[in-house]
């Protein structure tokens, strides 16, 4: 059973919407990352959080410990945008790997 | 500065032949993971080095899969014999180290299809 779990599984969207993906997560870790994966194409690291909230470009990432959630926006999204977005996570105990979920996929419409 | 460069990029075999996938990670980082992601799932660690020691090895299927990282720098990723089973996509990643606080930069992965 995979622990680390990504709502919605598919989005699409009109070019210019705001953008929500959730990213939740079932016992304490260490850090989260937002990867970003184009078809075809290799993993990005959009983001690595360990509290609070971070910020790139269009790009907003927050997590909250408490409540074991994170959540990746995309402001005034656009085509380019269009990947699979995954929420991974380093574990406090266990191995010192990442933990991915099955991924996001957008797709914004222009 | 160069990312971390897999090859091939495409491979496409038959059913028990061998196939071997390289890695080269960003320089100067001391942990290397090989990961494999089916299509439509998140990805798997199959193995993690830090330096040329396996310090994670318990997911790889060692009845067929072998990775090997040498001199602390390239590794090497093989299979042998392949199955239907094995086509993938297999991606390595590097970090300066395993510790929580570092970046994992991801390659593009070598995509696997036995036929």
């Amino acid at each position: 059973k995979n622990e680390v779990e990504q709502s919605p599984q598919n989005l699409t969207a009109q070019e210019g919407e705001f953008i929500t993906i959730n990213c939740s997560y079932s016992v304490g870790i260490s850090a989260l990352h937002w990867l970003q994966q184009h078809p075809g194409g290799g993993i990005v690291s959009l983001f690595m959080l360990s509290s609070g909230k971070k910020k790139h470009g269009r790009l907003i990432a927050t997590i909250n410990i408490q409540e074991k959630h994170s959540s990746l926006h995309i402001t005034a999204s656009h085509p380019r945008d269009s990947a699979v977005y995954i929420c991974a996570v380093r574990y406090l105990t266990g191995a010192n790997n990442l933990f991915f979920g099955t991924g996001t996929r957008l797709t914004v419409i222009p | 500065e160069a990312g971390v460069v897999q090859s091939p990029r495409y491979k496409i075999i038959e059913k028990k032949q061998p196939v071997a996938f390289w890695c080269n990670p960003i320089s100067g980082h001391n942990t290397l993971y090989w990961y494999l992601q089916n299509l439509g799932q998140g990805p798997e660690l199959l193995i993690r080095y830090e330096n040329e020691e396996a310090v994670d090895d318990s997911q790889l299927p060692k009845d067929r899969f072998s990775a090997e990282r040498l001199k602390g720098v390239d590794s090497t990723l093989k299979i042998q014999p392949a199955e239907l089973g094995d086509s993938a996509v297999y991606l390595c990643a590097s970090s300066l180290s395993g510790d929580a606080g570092n970046t994992i930069y991801f390659g593009e992965g070598s995509w696997l299809t036995v036929v």
